[in-house]
C-alpha cells in the first residue's frame, strides 16, 4: 500500500531563504512522485512530477524535488522564497497499479514572512 | 490547460437530506474522474474512481450507498451523499486525469459540504 507523510504542517520562511518542505513515501512499487500548491479556494496545481529518468526534477515557479530512494523521500526546495509562494502544499504518489490513484500527504501550509 | 470545475462551492444542508455534487471537465473528456474527501489539517482521502457507462469503484471503508456516484457522460461526474449526517461534513474535491500516461490529475476547486 502507498502512503506520504508531510513533516510540519506549517512551515513559516523569510522572503528569500530557502524553502524545504519535506516528504516521505512508502510504495510497494516505484512510484511516481507529484507535488501540488493549492492557493486558497483553489483547485491543486501541479508543481512537479517524478515518474522515471533523472531523480532531479524541476517544477514551476522555481521549486524542485529530488527523488531518494534510499531515503524514500522526495523534498520539496526553492532556493528563495517569495511572497507568492505562501500556499498550501501538497506531496502524493500514485498507485503503482493504477497510476491515476493518487495518495496524499497531508499537507504543508507555507507562509512567507516579509 | 485542462480546467475542471465543481459545483456547489459551499452547501449546507439539514441531517437526513440529501446533496448532490457536480464535477465537470471542462475542455476535455474524461472517462475517470476521481473523488477525495478532505479532513481539516488532514490528507486528501480517495474515497471511490468513477467510470463513465459503469459502476463506480469504491476505495475500502467508503459507503457505496452513502455515497453515490454517477458518470453521467464524458464530462459530468456526481457525488450524491445520502441521508447526510454532520459527520459527512467535510471538503470533497474531484480530479481528472490528463490524456497522457503518467499525466498529472487535474482537480476541481472543491466543495464545503456542512451538515446541520
Amino acid at each position: 500500500a502507498q502512503s506520504v507523510t508531510q513533516l510540519g504542517s506549517h512551515v513559516s520562511v523569510s522572503e528569500g531563504a530557502l524553502v524545504l518542505l519535506r516528504c516521505n513515501y512508502s510504495s510497494s512499487v516505484p512510484p511516481y512522485l507529484f507535488w501540488y500548491v493549492q492557493y486558497p479556494n483553489q483547485g491543486l496545481q501541479l508543481l512537479l512530477k517524478y515518474t522515471t529518468g533523472a531523480t532531479l526534477v524541476k517544477g514551476i515557479n522555481g521549486f524542485e524535488a529530488e527523488f531518494k530512494k534510499s531515503e524514500t523521500s522526495f523534498h520539496l526546495t526553492k532556493p528563495s522564497a517569495h511572497m507568492s509562494d505562501a500556499a498550501e502544499y501538497f506531496c502524493a504518489v500514485s498507485d503503482g497499479n493504477n497510476f491515476n490513484k493518487f495518495y496524499f500527504g497531508s499537507g504543508t501550509k507555507l507562509n512567507v514572512k516579509p | 490547460g485542462a480546467v475542471v470545475s465543481q459545483h456547489p462551492s459551499r452547501v449546507i444542508c439539514k441531517s437526513g437530506t440529501s446533496v448532490k455534487i457536480e464535477c465537470r471537465s471542462l475542455d476535455f473528456q474524461a472517462t475517470t474522474m476521481f473523488w477525495y474527501r478532505q479532513f481539516p489539517k488532514q490528507s486528501l482521502m480517495l474515497m471511490a474512481t468513477s467510470n463513465e457507462g459503469s459502476k463506480a469503484t469504491y476505495e475500502q471503508g467508503v459507503e457505496k450507498d452513502k455515497f453515490l456516484i454517477n458518470h453521467a457522460s464524458l464530462t459530468l461526474s456526481t457525488l450524491t451523499v445520502t441521508s447526510a449526517h454532520p459527520e459527512d461534513s467535510s471538503f470533497y474535491i474531484c480530479s481528472a486525469p490528463g490524456t497522457r500516461l503518467y499525466n498529472e490529475q487535474f482537480f476541481g476547486p472543491g466543495t464545503r459540504l456542512t451538515v446541520l
